[in-house]
């Protein structure tokens, strides 16, 4: 079964800083990998999903990357700001039998404080 | 355009009674996912659909729990009896095949 490993398990930045979060995996036959974030008591927000094809994706300030060989994926946010404040959960897509499922980390829980 | 709706938002309920949980998916897209998050095990997912067929159920924790997708922009997830370590949020997410995912607000249960 796959393993989604989230480190650091929560961070917290003066603003400005630039930020790299990072997301492991144990199987690296994975079809997509999808990042999001979650406020308090709110649902998931897609940020970026990175095509099986495809090494990187850029939203605006965010960068996410993806090296299927090593199993890893690293999110990269400049300049942060006080609303970038949230949980980052990345998520793997399973291939062939499991092919639909998404298997989450356990988060980065992000503070950026002015 | 509305992203995916979920009701209620919030439901509290006896143990032992039944809940239902409702889901309208985006329009157009053909995949619907439900999926439960917990402090103790995070986001889990219980079942999916896809062109209102359920594809993968594993998830789906026991016998009291069970989804249906008349058509294609209506889920709902039934738990019977309710137990009050079902007590979670519950999400439903939807996507066009197996592409990026667009989750709902959640509903949050609370089982006494």
């Amino acid at each position: 079964k796959q393993e989604v490993t989230q480190i650091p398990a929560a961070l917290s930045v003066p603003e400005g800083e630039n930020l790299v979060l990072n997301c492991s995996f144990t199987d690296s036959a994975i079809y997509n990998l999808q990042w999001f974030r979650q406020d308090p008591g709110k649902g998931l927000t897609s940020l970026l999903l990175i095509q099986s094809s495809q090494r990187e994706q850029t939203s605006g300030r965010l960068n996410a990357s993806l090296d299927k060989s090593s199993g890893r994926s690293t999110l990269y946010i400049a300049a942060s700001q006080p609303g970038d404040s949230a949980t980052y959960l990345c998520a793997t897509f399973g291939r062939g039998s499991t092919l639909g499922r998404l298997y989450f980390g356990r988060g980065t829980q992000l503070t950026v404080w002015p | 355009d509305a992203g995916v709706i979920q009701s209620p938002r919030h439901e509290v309920t006896e143990m032992g009674q039944e809940v239902t949980l409702r889901c309208k998916p985006i329009s157009g897209h053909n995949s619907l996912f439900w999926y439960r998050q917990t402090m103790m095990r995070g986001l889990e997912l219980l079942i999916y659909f896809n062109n209102n067929v359920p594809i993968d159920d594993s998830g789906m924790p026991e016998d009291r729990f069970s989804a249906k997708m008349p058509n294609a922009s209506f889920s709902t997830l039934k738990i019977q009896p309710s137990e009050p370590r079902d007590s979670a949020v519950y999400f439903c997410a939807s996507s066009v095949s197996i592409g990026e995912q667009y989750f709902g607000p959640g509903t949050r249960l609370t089982v006494t």
